[in-house]
């Protein structure tokens, strides 16, 4: 089976630079998929195909990927990013995958 | 506007069943595969079940299989996942979503999710 690993939890700053990684056997090769979700409300899409962003996302949100490892940046950090994060994939052995999640706290 | 809201869940007795519903509206239902996704007290994301648009592919992760049924109707917008054997690890809130594509083996993203229903599993 597919795994996809985050780190548990980042830590910044407001106005800085957040960095939210997702590794996964050759991720470099699929579609990488991020998710914000913040307490008590439902998952919402913020970076689709590895780079792509969804209408109405801020720009401060980016991603990348190759190799073993996917990455969500998010710059200017605001109060609001504070929330979880998750990445996902489709693979041929496991259908849809998530990472277990990162939660970022603006300090 | 895209709209998924879920109903149908509620506490259960270990070994019993429950069937959740998705109401479906602002798109054409049919023309997307759908899931459903659960979030376990505390945990983090679990896909559950995907069906495509016409109902010809239907796929479980290993933790639901032979226990859930995901079902369409398209003619009520309508999406199912009827639950048999429940136990007390199913516990969870169930979202319903839309994946951004139609057939088997969808690359694409989730772009809508709803509010999540709530299971319980407890005696």
């Amino acid at each position: 089976s597919y795994v996809l690993t985050q780190a548990p939890s980042v830590s910044v700053a407001p106005g800085q630079t957040a960095r939210i990684t997702c590794g996964g056997n050759n991720i470099g090769s699929k579609g990488v998929h991020w998710y914000q979700q913040r307490p008590g409300q439902a998952p919402l899409l913020v970076i689709c195909y590895n780079s792509d962003r969804p209408s109405g996302i801020p720009e401060r949100f980016s991603g990348s990927n190759s190799g073993n490892t996917a990455t969500l940046t998010i710059s200017r950090v605001e109060a609001g990013d504070d929330a979880d994060y998750y990445c996902q994939v489709w693979d041929s052995s496991s259908d849809w995958v998530f990472g277990g999640g990162t939660k970022l706290t603006v300090l | 506007e895209v709209h998924l809201v879920e109903s149908g869940g509620g506490l259960v007795q270990p070994g019993g069943s429950l069937r959740l519903s998705c109401a479906a509206s602002g798109f054409t239902f049919s023309n997307y595969g759908v899931t459903w996704v659960r979030q376990a007290p505390g945990k983090g994301l679990e896909w559950l079940s995907y069906i495509t648009y016409n109902s010809d592919t239907r796929y479980y992760a290993d933790s639901v299989r032979g226990r859930f049924t995901i079902s369409r109707d398209n003619a009520k917008n309508s999406l199912y996942l009827q639950m048999n054997s429940l136990r007390d690890e199913d516990t969870a809130v169930y979202y319903c979503a839309r994946f951004d594509c139609s057939g088997g083996s969808c690359y694409g993203p989730i772009d809508y999710w709803g509010q999540g229903t709530l299971v319980t599993v407890s005696s």
